[in-house]
């Protein structure tokens, strides 16, 4: 069965650093891989997603993330983060009929 | 930007009290979902629905859920005699195409509290 497991459930950065927020996923077949944000008292968002297509997805508000294959890894950065960005993470991967399932999600935290 | 949109954003309801809860999918989408996310846990896949019936569910809608779509443009989630573990955000989405790769549009979710 497809799956994601997000390593971290918060990771704290100060404005301005690097933001690594961390997905590994298990599948037999070549995945659709997902990340989504959720800003405090809002629904899920699409920030980017992997088709197979180019291996490095650039997303919205400056997001971006690599998919390899031989870490079975679509881990999600931003060069500097900025206090907007304080959200929970979620990756998720489409297990086919347009079922998505979810990772355990990442709270990013980011102080001044 | 086009969204998915739900009502009502909270209900709290007693214990064996059906539940309706309505969602406008994104308009020249064809397939719909519900999700539900239980307080500190991960946000699960409830149901597909597609040209008018179900096409994929999960073990968590057993026969006390059901779906709808009964006009051209709301897409409801009855919930027949609420439990106490059915407190949870809702969250509708639609999506233009099933295949694979397509992006999923969520609303910003229907918070249900069961007591």
């Amino acid at each position: 069965a497809q799956s994601v497991t997000q390593l971290g459930s918060h990771v704290s950065v100060s404005e301005g650093a690097l933001v690594l927020l961390r997905c590994n996923y298990s599948s037999s077949v070549p995945p659709y891989l997902f990340w989504y944000v959720q800003y405090p008292n809002q629904g899920l968002q699409l920030l980017l997603k992997y088709t197979s297509a180019a291996t490095l997805v650039k997303g919205i508000n400056g997001f971006e993330a690599e998919f390899k294959k031989s870490e079975t890894s679509f881990h999600l950065t931003k060069p500097s983060a900025h206090m907007s960005d304080a959200a929970e993470y979620f990756c998720a991967v489409n297990t086919g009929f347009q079922k998505l399932v979810f990772g355990t999600g990442t709270r990013l935290l980011v102080s001044p | 930007e086009p969204e998915v949109t739900q009502t009502p954003s909270h209900q709290v309801t007693q214990m064996g009290q059906e539940v309706i809860l309505r969602c406008v999918p994104i308009s020249n989408h064809l397939y719909f979902y519900w999700y539900r996310q239980i307080l500190g846990q991960k946000v699960e896949f409830l149901v597909s629905f597609y040209n008018n019936e179900i096409s994929e569910k999960s073990e968590i809608f057993d026969d006390q859920f059901s779906v709808e779509r009964p006009d051209g443009s709301n897409f409801t989630l009855k919930i027949r005699s609420t439990k106490l573990e059915d407190s949870a955000m809702y969250f509708c989405a639609s999506s233009e195409e099933g295949s694979n790769g397509n992006t999923i549009y969520f609303g910003e979710g229907s918070w249900l509290t069961v007591v």
